[in-house]
């Protein structure tokens, strides 16, 4: 997990609450991505970003929004959270090249 | 839709024996890696092929790539039970930093 923090580690929420994950790197990479893991899909990346205030839609992005302020911070929001998005959630980083290191994952459940 | 999807699905063997997993992609690919994901934990880079590679060995570890099959195989020789986890292969989509990764292969290494 070099180098790459994500809180909280676990949350349990209610339908219609909004919710934030933040990750943080001390690695200074460009790339930053969340990730959905579910049973049966792998992961599925739901936002990227390319650099500070460069952000873009992955597979799964609906009902998520991303916004990174700083180099070291990518948050992940969730509007209004529903069941469906009861999930691990894993924030990855990239210098660029073919590498790609993940956090420790958030265990998401929505009530 | 996945770039990766490895075969079997889960597999279960005897400690010390080899265990191979498949994966299969769509389109044409700069390189394929593995990662391993031990329960509850992010994924761990295991090892990464470029295209114009045929074989990498790393260890106990051995991947193969076949790109006029969009195939890769992972061999893990002399299995341990340490070796039980999740096993995914990834590959960069067509836009460059994306990361796409398949349903994984679970790995059961009985003692």
């Amino acid at each position: 997990d070099a180098g790459i923090t994500q809180s909280p580690r676990h949350k349990v929420t209610e339908t219609g609450t909004p919710v934030t994950l933040r990750c943080h790197q001390t690695e200074n990479h460009r790339y930053m991505y969340w990730y959905r893991q579910d049973p049966g899909h792998g992961l599925r990346l739901i936002h990227y970003s390319y650099g500070v205030k460069d952000t873009d839609k992955g597979e799964v992005s609906d009902g998520y929004s991303v916004s990174r302020s700083k180099t070291e911070d990518f948050l992940l929001t969730l509007e209004s959270a529903t069941s469906s998005q009861t999930s691990v959630y894993f924030c990855a980083i990239s210098p660029g090249d073919a590498t790609v290191f993940f956090g420790p994952g958030t265990r998401l459940t929505v009530l | 839709s996945q770039q990766g999807e490895e075969d079997p699905q889960a597999l279960s063997i005897q400690e010390g024996e080899n265990a191979t997993m498949n994966c299969s992609y769509k389109t044409s690919i700069n390189n394929l890696q593995w990662y391993r994901q031990n329960s509850g934990r992010g994924l761990v880079h295991l090892i990464l092929i470029r295209s114009n590679e045929r074989e990498k060995h790393s260890g106990r570890l051995r991947v193969t790539l076949d790109t006029s099959k969009k195939s890769s195989s992972l061999l893990i020789t002399a299995s341990r039970a340490a070796d039980t986890a999740s096993y995914f292969c990834a590959t960069r989509d067509n836009y460059g930093q994306n990361f796409v990764f398949g349903p994984g292969t679970r790995l059961s290494v009985l003692p």
